[in-house]
């Protein structure tokens, strides 16, 4: 099956530094990826869609301008935390998207990062 | 609103007999439907999907149903083995949607010995 990778697996930082989070399909060509967060016990919440060469597109409640997302080849997207406070601490997940027999698209995802800012 | 449900937080099965897990939505745009399992502190693993034009795809252990009148599906797991623990999430997409899925709060599933 597609096989995605994430960078870092998990990273603790202080609040007010940025950190980047990078997404690869490493056996598939993505056009479109997609960032996730899961708070404790809940489902996984979709921040934004990454498309390949063009801005992400963010969900509803999302800051644009804290959570940047650039998604420049096939194969990589970044999501990149600025000015991270304790709040931002959490699961993130990505994902990439391709398509199986019958043209199900679906969505193969990355082992996520844990982030952690003190 | 919540799109997708799964009601049952948590499934306790005995290693060997059949797991069932069931998942509703209530949105009729969504034209395909996937599971995924999920380990702690790891991303989903896709399991299976299925389109709307069926009602049943199976792989192996795993087969989902759908019942598009009672928008509902269901995953069965036969027989089920202890690794089979983890949580599973269903999730429901619709084709003219930009790829986007709708994820349920999940099942946490548990095969005991």
């Amino acid at each position: 099956g597609a096989v995605v990778s994430q960078h870092p697996s998990w990273v603790i930082c202080k609040s007010g530094t940025s950190v980047k989070i990078e997404c690869r399909s490493l056996d598939f060509q993505a056009t479109t990826m997609f960032w996730y967060r899961q708070f404790p016990k809940k489902s996984l919440m979709l921040m934004a869609t990454s498309n390949e060469g063009s801005k992400a597109t963010y969900e509803q409640g999302v800051e644009k301008d804290k959570f940047l997302i650039n998604h420049a080849s096939l194969t990589l997207s970044t999501l990149t935390v600025t000015s991270a406070h304790p709040e931002d601490s959490s699961f993130y997940i990505c994902s990439a998207r391709d398509l199986l027999a019958g043209d199900i698209e679906t969505q193969y995802f990355g082992p996520g990062t844990r982030l952690l800012v003190l | 609103d919540q799109q997708v449900k799964q009601n049952s937080p948590s499934l306790s099965v005995q290693e060997g007999r059949i797991s069932i897990l069931n998942c509703d939505y209530t949105n009729s745009m969504f034209d395909y439907f996937l599971w995924y399992k999920k380990y702690p502190a790891e991303g989903p693993t896709f399991l299976i999907s299925i389109s709307s034009i069926k009602d049943k795809n199976e792989d192996g252990r795993f087969t989902v149903f759908l019942n598009k009148s009672a928008k509902h599906l269901s995953l069965h797991i036969v027989p089920s083995q202890p690794g089979d623990s983890a949580v599973y999430f269903c999730a429901a997409g619709n084709t003219g949607t930009a790829s986007k899925l709708t994820f349920g709060t999940g099942t946490r599933l548990q095969v005991t010995l």
